[in-house]
């Protein structure tokens, strides 16, 4: 079946430091691909989105692209904040937007 | 006000007790879902509901079950609640009629059971 597997944390940086938090899918089809945040004591809420090959999904700074060829949807940031600090959560849907499968999260902390 | 409310926010509860979470929506959304979140496990789906008149089975529903009393009601009972039951829970919500595959998330309910 559809999976999503991405990497483990926690990942800690500095401020201002690059991140990258990969992730990778096996999906039949063409998956919708995701990046949920949630912030402490609340929860998820959309990042970015890609939906077809190719394409790159970016908000707040964070952008990640659509690789079929790589089944991968990595999700990248030049500068962190310490406000940055949340659980990500890679995702995809295949099946008509019914069904959204979330990796197991990464814990990222950024000290100022 | 939030769009998506779950109550109660927090709750402890002893095995073997039934428990009922709710969950309410003002974005006027079809679609509504029941997740649990695990520490190393993601989100994994309990049940979902397309509309009031359709309920359907996740992937983990066993011990659970909902009710969909209105468009904007979906609620998540524990017959017997078990300690393996004690997690995170998110209710959710999305619009089929956009063909936005986005889901909306309520706060969580922290469900502890002793």
């Amino acid at each position: 079946g559809d999976s999503v597997t991405q990497m483990e944390g926690p990942v800690t940086l500095s401020e201002e430091a690059f991140l990258t938090i990969n992730c990778t899918y096996t999906a039949t089809g063409y998956p919708s691909l995701f990046w949920y945040v949630q912030y402490p004591g609340e929860g998820l809420q959309l990042l970015l989105k890609a939906t077809k090959a190719d394409d790159k999904g970016s908000n707040k700074g964070f952008e990640a692209t659509y690789r079929k060829e790589t089944t991968s949807f990595h999700l990248e940031k030049g500068s962190v904040q310490v406000s940055d600090s949340a659980v990500y959560f890679c995702a995809l849907s295949n099946t008509g937007g019914f069904k959204t499968i979330f990796g197991a999260g990464t814990r990222l902390f950024v000290k100022a | 006000d939030a769009d998506v409310t779950q109550t109660p926010r927090n709750r402890i509860t002893k095995t073997g007790k039934r428990i009922m979470l709710e969950c309410s929506q003002t974005k006027g959304h079809d679609r509504m879902y029941w997740y649990r979140q695990d520490p190393g496990l993601g989100l994994r789906l309990i049940y979902y509901s397309f509309d009031v008149k359709d309920i359907n089975k996740g992937e983990i529903s066993d011990g659970y079950s909902v009710s969909r009393q209105a468009q904007a009601k979906f609620s998540l009972s524990l017959e017997s609640a078990i300690p393996n039951q004690t997690a995170l829970y998110f209710c959710a919500t999305s619009d089929s009629r956009g063909r936005d595959e986005k889901l909306f998330f309520g706060s969580g309910t922290q469900l502890s059971v002793l």
